[in-house]
């Protein structure tokens, strides 16, 4: 079946880098996204991969798909007190069964202090 | 561009009562997808609609429906409100149903 899990909290210090981890059980998984949610806002798509490739860099933000294990990471280097926010794995399969469906993980809350 | 608004942001409805909830997509996407985000349930899928047709359903009963209009806009409407449907509804729009879906702020309905 469809599944994402996530760890529900992560709290670091400004300046250190950040990683969230996410595992989701669903192998024919074609696309993996990464959301940040700030309080009484919508969901912002911070980045996604694709499921044949292993690792994404974007800025602050690099992405690591680890097939096997069915493990997805979200590092953010140099964390800053506006990285705090709800972060959310989530996992699609797209095909003409199943389209504009994700599945969301639980959400990571982002501490970060000062 | 403009983003993906949703209108209204807040609704306060009576059980009972029907509400009916409004999304305009980003400019050139056709698919809108809409999903229910609560603290206990987290964010589940309700549906998805691609030119004027739905074509994926989430597990909600049939007191959910929606519709998209010609020019892709889409609403989705609740009838018979319960206390259970108070939650945060999200739209997300994407240019045929995959890859990048971008959301919109959200229509935070509470019923009483």
């Amino acid at each position: 079946g469809e599944d994402v899990e996530q760890s529900l909290f992560l709290s670091v210090r400004e300046g250190d880098s950040s990683v969230i981890n996410c595992t989701y059980t669903d192998s024919s998984s074609t696309y993996l996204y990464w959301y940040k949610q700030e309080p009484g806002a919508g969901l912002q798509l911070l980045t996604y991969i694709f499921s044949n490739m292993d690792m994404k860099q974007d800025q602050r933000l690099t992405v690591l798909l680890n097939k096997k294990d069915k493990h997805l990471s979200l590092r953010i280097a140099d964390t800053q007190t506006g990285d705090s926010a709800i972060y959310f794995c989530a996992e699609a399969s797209w095909g003409s069964s199943n389209t504009g469906k994700l599945i969301f993980g639980q959400g990571t809350t982002l501490q970060v202090k000062p | 561009k403009a983003g993906v608004t949703q209108t209204p942001r807040y609704l306060i409805k009576t059980r009972g009562q029907q509400v009916t909830l409004s999304c305009s997509p980003i400019s050139g996407h056709r698919s809108v997808s809409w999903y229910q985000q609560t603290p206990g349930q987290g964010l589940q899928f309700l549906f998805e609609y691609f030119s004027e047709t739905q074509r994926n359903k989430g597990n909600f009963p049939g007191r959910f429906s929606g519709r998209q209009f010609s020019n892709s806009r889409s609403e989705m409407n609740v009838s018979t409100l319960e206390l259970g449907d108070s939650a945060l509804y999200l739209c997300a729009s994407s240019l045929v149903g995959d890859t990048e879906a971008f959301f919109g702020q959200g229509t935070r309905l509470t019923v009483v």
